[in-house]
């Protein structure tokens, strides 16, 4: 089954204690995206990546940090997590953006934060 | 406003009724797309529409685009309990189109509730 998985689902922490959520597809797909959904503010992007190896600031990357180094992942870390960081996020895959800009997203199915 | 703003914000219908959604963006658009998101899940992608479209079907789903007015809207026919759940419209800026990858703006989403 095509989909976007993301671990762990729930997730409660501590201000400071690093942590880093998981984001894996299975599509072949080329783009992923970060989002945080926020009672109020919808959806905003954290950050994305085109490729393997390339990826850029969305429009709230501070505090965030993402890695690409494999096709299907694209985890998101939290150094220092702050109880602000207390969200639902989601990762997101597309095909090549390159080819089909403006493509529609596949989401996962999220991940409560609450830092405390 | 906001670039992609749906009204209303709440709409609470029997089962059997029709739905019926808006959404009005702000500035050009390459397409427009149509997301449902049920209760802390993930986005589901339902359907896209070009800007040199005016109207595309998908089973129940029925999606308008009126480029001169900034809007679209997204109706639901024969409405089942089922459909409950937060819709959004979410628009690619003809002027984003080859920036980031053609990157998705969100709004703020239509709870609907359909009562059996």
């Amino acid at each position: 089954e095509a989909q976007v998985t993301q671990n762990p689902r729930y997730l409660i922490t501590v201000t400071g204690k690093k942590l880093t959520v998981t984001c894996s597809q299975n599509m072949n797909h080329e783009y992923m995206s970060w989002y945080r959904q926020d009672p109020g503010l919808g959806l905003r992007q954290i950050y994305y990546s085109m490729n393997v190896e390339v990826t850029d600031k969305g429009d709230v990357p501070e505090g965030y940090k993402v890695s690409r180094k494999e096709k299907r992942n694209f985890p998101l870390i939290l150094e220092s997590p702050s109880p602000n960081q207390t969200s639902l996020y989601f990762c997101a895959s597309t095909s090549d953006r390159e080819v089909f800009p403006g493509s529609p997203l596949h989401f996962g199915n999220g991940t409560r934060l609450t830092v405390t | 406003s906001q670039q992609g703003e749906e009204d209303p914000q709440a709409l609470s219908i029997q089962e059997g009724e029709n739905a019926t959604m808006n959404c009005s963006y702000k500035t050009s658009i390459n397409n427009l797309q149509w997301y449902r998101q049920n209760s802390g899940r993930g986005l589901v992608h339902l359907i896209l529409i070009r800007s040199n479209e005016r109207e595309k079907h998908s089973g129940r789903l029925r999606v308008t685009l009126d480029t001169s007015k900034k809007s679209s809207s997204l109706l639901i026919t024969a409405s089942r309990a089922a459909d409950t759940a937060s819709y959004f419209c979410a628009t690619v800026l003809s002027a984003m189109i080859y920036n980031q990858g053609g990157k998705l703006i969100f709004g703020q989403g239509t709870e609907l509730s359909v009562k059996p």
